[in-house]
């Protein structure tokens, strides 16, 4: 799977936007980007994916630059309750395993 | 909302004692997994299962650890000798279908993980 990097920690205010940026310039046609979040030792809890068009659902947007080599998760309105470890996940297509493999993450620390 | 759900939440053992951590994934889900996280690192894959019988393994699942789906519902996690450095949430998660990654029913889902302490 292509490695990801990410940011080790981010700021937000409440009510405002959250970007949480990802790198994988790696990434090849066949491979998804995969979000998930874990709030303080909690399970990991599954928010968005994608392939390369942006995506958008009710916790959160997706947008995949047109090369692939990035992506943008986007909290629009981000709450106290947002506040977690954010993890970007790049994982091939079938019959290459199906772990996930995290990283380290993205630490979003939402402040009042 | 369907949830997986796993039981005990926090487990207390002496170090060579055996350990079985229970799981009951979604209700359709046909593929299940276990992760752990040592405290303050990464969470880390152990274990996938489907069909009764592993599918993947990582070198961390070594002849110390077994699982098994005893019936319908449960999967469990069970640790024979435990040590020390077992000490960590181990998360059970499941999907519903496996094969193309972002296909439909291919999301893992993570129940809330039990804390596992080895003394």
């Amino acid at each position: 799977d292509a490695k990801t990097t990410q940011p080790t920690s981010m700021d937000c205010a409440e009510g405002r936007a959250a970007n949480l940026p990802c790198n994988h310039s790696t990434i090849s046609g066949n491979e998804y980007v995969y979000w998930y979040r874990q709030i303080h030792s909690q399970g990991p809890q599954y928010i968005i994916h994608g392939l390369k068009n942006n995506e958008t659902n009710e916790m959160a947007s997706l947008i995949i630059t047109e090369d692939r080599k990035s992506s943008t998760l986007i909290l629009p309105h981000a709450t106290l309750r947002d506040t977690a470890v954010y993890y970007c996940i790049v994982r091939v297509a079938y019959n290459a395993g199906n772990m996930l493999t995290f990283g380290g993450g993205t630490r979003l620390m939402v402040k009042p | 909302e369907p949830e997986v759900t796993q039981t005990p939440s926090h487990q207390v053992t002496q170090m060579g004692q055996e350990v079985i951590l229970r799981c009951v994934p979604i209700s359709n889900h046909l593929y299940f997994y276990w992760y752990r996280q040592i405290l303050g690192q990464k969470v880390e894959f152990l274990v996938s299962f489907y069909n009764n019988e592993i599918s993947e393994k990582s070198e961390i699942f070594d002849d110390q650890f077994s699982v098994e789906r005893p019936d319908g519902s449960n999967f469990t996690l069970k640790i024979r000798s435990t040590k020390l450095e077992d000490s960590a949430m181990y998360f059970c998660a499941s999907s519903e279908a496996r094969g193309l990654a972002g296909g439909p029913g291919e999301t893992q889902y993570f129940g809330p993980g039990t804390r596992l302490l080895v003394l």
